[in-house]
């Protein structure tokens, strides 16, 4: 079974551009998380998709942050403008209802 | 709010020993709980799931105890090997939405 697949591996750019992430989940996994990891801190949930529709987008900085989800399957996260702060390794997990999730090896962004 | 304490922050045995890893949670009402293992570089990888219904959960060396009515869990690893050396999390659980603490980094020596 193929895993929880997530591109760029590795993304640095210069503050105040944008930048895109792409997640593709486990095949027929209906729930998909997309998880900021800064240096030395646990996961945080950013966004979390229930097919192609938003669960929970309470702790995801609108302003900046935006995350779709079209079809069901693929997602894309996508920072514009990026700040320093979002330095950090972007998460991608998906899961079958609301059983283990399974992560991707994350997007490493550094903002210079 | 949801927070996740994970007692200790850092750990650093030799190789064979047994040990323990302990995660408290401020919301007593646990659904479940899983934990992870996260590799330097690398994503987060499920260790052990224990459902509501469950106390505990083992799957080869590594076994993972729930108490619900004082919000802790424990994982216990015996005869530690080099190849455990990661950071081990157990994030709080609220539906499928989980709150994620510091983690316990471990490292075993040969």
């Amino acid at each position: 079974e193929a895993g929880v697949a997530q591109s760029p591996r590795y993304k640095i750019i210069e503050k105040r551009q944008s930048v895109a992430f792409w997640c593709n989940p486990i095949s027929g996994h209906a729930t998909l998380y997309w998880y900021q990891q800064i240096l030395g801190q646990g996961p945080k949930l950013l966004i979390q998709f229930q097919n192609n529709g938003v669960v929970d987008d309470s702790q995801l900085p609108k302003d900046r942050f935006s995350a779709e989800r079209l079809k069901g399957v693929d997602s894309t996260l996508k920072i514009q403008p990026a700040k320093l702060e979002d330095s950090a390794v972007y998460l991608c997990a998906s899961s079958f209802l609301q059983e283990t999730q399974y992560f991707g090896p994350g997007t490493r962004l550094l903002v210079l | 709010k949801q927070e996740v304490t994970q007692i200790p922050a850092a750990l650093s045995v030799p190789e064979g020993e047994n040990l323990v890893l302990n995660c408290s949670f401020t919301d007593s009402a646990i659904y479940n709980l899983q934990w992870f293992r996260q590799d330097p570089g690398k994503g987060l990888t499920s260790l052990l799931l224990i459902q509501s219904s469950q106390r505990e959960q083992t799957s080869g060396r590594l076994n993972a105890s729930l108490d619900k009515s004082s919000g802790r869990s424990t994982l216990y690893i015996a005869a530690s090997q080099p190849g455990d050396s990661a950071t081990y999390l157990c994030p709080e659980t609220s539906g499928s939405r989980l709150t994620f603490g510091e983690g316990t980094q471990l490292t075993v020596n040969p």
